[in-house]
């Protein structure tokens, strides 16, 4: 299995400040990484296929990027509605694995 | 828009099956352009793959639960069902039900279709407990 390491595990920041979130996999994925956001008590929401094509209607602050092994999630101005946990997702193979998550707390 | 909806027990007796279906509405289960499967959460923690199915009915499972787990559809309701055998108490969670897009490649012989493993709408999700 591809196993997937985020990081940081969780981290504080103010409205309007720029976060980046860190995804690794264990070999090499191409660019076959997703990223969802969850909030609590919601299922999973689909923000980023492909490592850096947005899903329609996400808003334009969150980016991604990266290829290979490293990963890494971005949101631009943070917003109060951007609380919530990350998770990245490999879709290189099955099994199809996920990262620990990582919680983003304003 | 599609929308999933999960049913089912909400505990479950140890060594017993768990059974849940996925109501799918808004779109159908049986478009060559979707998978179906189900993503798993225990409480606090992070996600796992269970499994997923296609229209053709062609099946893939996360070999740590691959003995015990099977998925199926049901066209006539538009539904596709987990079972999950001989629980114990570390199958206590969340289960979601997703659905999963193909990409199509067209070329003078036809088309070719990949796997996207992305999972790009989810249904609300059903808290199961096991606990006798």
């Amino acid at each position: 299995d591809i196993q997937m390491t985020q990081s940081p595990s969780s981290l504080s920041a103010s409205v309007g400040d720029r976060v980046t979130i860190t995804c690794r996999a264990s070999q090499s994925i191409a660019t076959s990484l997703n990223w969802y956001q969850q909030k609590p008590g919601q299922a999973p929401k689909f923000l980023v296929h492909d490592a850096s094509t947005l899903q329609t209607g996400v808003p334009s602050r969150f980016s991604g990027s990266g290829s290979g092994t490293d990963f890494t999630l971005t949101i631009t101005s943070l917003q109060p509605d951007d609380s919530a946990t990350y998770y990245c997702q490999q879709s290189y193979s099955t099994p199809l694995t996920f990262g620990g998550g990582t919680k983003v707390e304003i | 828009q599609v929308q999933l909806q999960e049913s089912g027990p909400g505990l479950v007796i140890p060594s017993q099956t768990l059974s849940l279906t996925c109501t799918v509405s808004g779109g159908s289960i049986s478009s060559a352009d979707y998978y179906w499967g189900w993503i798993r959460q225990p409480p606090g923690k992070g996600l796992e793959w269970i499994g997923d199915i296609s229209f053709s009915g062609n099946t893939y499972y996360n070999p740590s639960l691959n003995s015990r787990v099977a998925v199926s559809m049901d066209m006539s309701k538009n539904q596709f069902s987990l079972s999950l055998k001989s629980v114990t108490a570390a199958d206590t969670a969340v289960y979601y039900c997703a659905r999963s897009p193909f990409t199509h490649y067209y070329h003078r012989s036809g088309r070719t279709s990949r796997r996207t493993n992305y999972l790009d709408y989810w249904g609300q999700g059903t808290l199961v407990a096991v606990s006798s």
